[in-house]
């Protein structure tokens, strides 16, 4: 039972446009999402979160909105560029000790220069 | 750099090896993962150390066998894996409890089984 989905493994913007990434979630006990990107060979890094109580938080280019009626979250960039492309994985973190995360598959971004 | 090290990055061994996989933070965090990665799989939660303490164990086979000596280190044992085992494992840690607190990897070892 998948509780975080990213729907599109792979996903082309041209530099200067925006990139869109999509998750959605079936849990509505997770109380704080996080987005973070990783690159080839190296570990996730984290890139930005939200918590349950907001529906939008902003850092730079990015901005990730949360809809929780829907169960959905997404990832805007604007303007893409080629350094973004990696891969983008978005997790969802349940209250408690641990803040232990469940992360989705994640999507591979490509920005064309 | 993100304050986790995990040592090695590559690591090939024989079924019938034993090897330990290591990682080190030093951000002051209480909390420790490790997570395996496999192509065109999300990332799995293995196992959560809190305050040192083993507090969460998802279904991993025992061969696989997690030691967090202190707050700052976390190591994975392996024994008798198999090829199906290879995979990127990874290391986090975060402070536990509530608040905006995010996890940080480290860089990975990239584990082949042959």
């Amino acid at each position: 039972d998948q509780q975080v989905k990213q729907n599109s493994p792979s996903l082309s913007v041209q530099e200067g446009r925006i990139s869109i990434l999509n998750c959605d979630y079936t849990n509505s006990m997770f109380d704080y999402f996080l987005w973070y990107k990783k690159y080839p060979a190296e570990g996730p890094t984290f890139l930005i979160s939200i918590s349950s109580i907001k529906d939008k938080n902003e850092d730079g280019r990015f901005t990730v909105f949360l809809n929780k009626s829907a169960k959905h979250l997404s990832l805007h960039i604007v303007p893409s560029q080629p350094g973004d492309s990696a891969v983008y994985f978005c997790a969802a973190r349940k209250g408690g000790a641990t803040n232990k995360l469940i992360f989705g598959t994640g999507t591979l971004l490509a920005v064309q220069p | 750099e993100t304050g986790v090290t995990q040592t090695p990055r590559h690591l090939v061994m024989g079924m019938t090896n034993k090897k330990s996989l290591k990682c080190e933070q030093h951000l002051g965090h209480n909390a420790m993962y490790w997570y395996k990665q496999s192509a065109k799989k999300p990332l799995e939660l293995m196992f959560v150390y809190s305050l040192e303490e083993r507090v969460e164990n998802n279904s991993v086979p025992s061969r696989f066998s997690p030691e967090c000596p202190n707050s700052s280190h976390l190591f994975l044992h392996l024994h008798t894996l198999q090829p199906e085992d290879s995979a990127l494992y990874l290391c986090a840690s975060s402070r536990a409890g509530q608040g905006n607190t995010e996890a940080f990897f480290g860089q990975g070892t990239r584990l082949t089984v042959v």
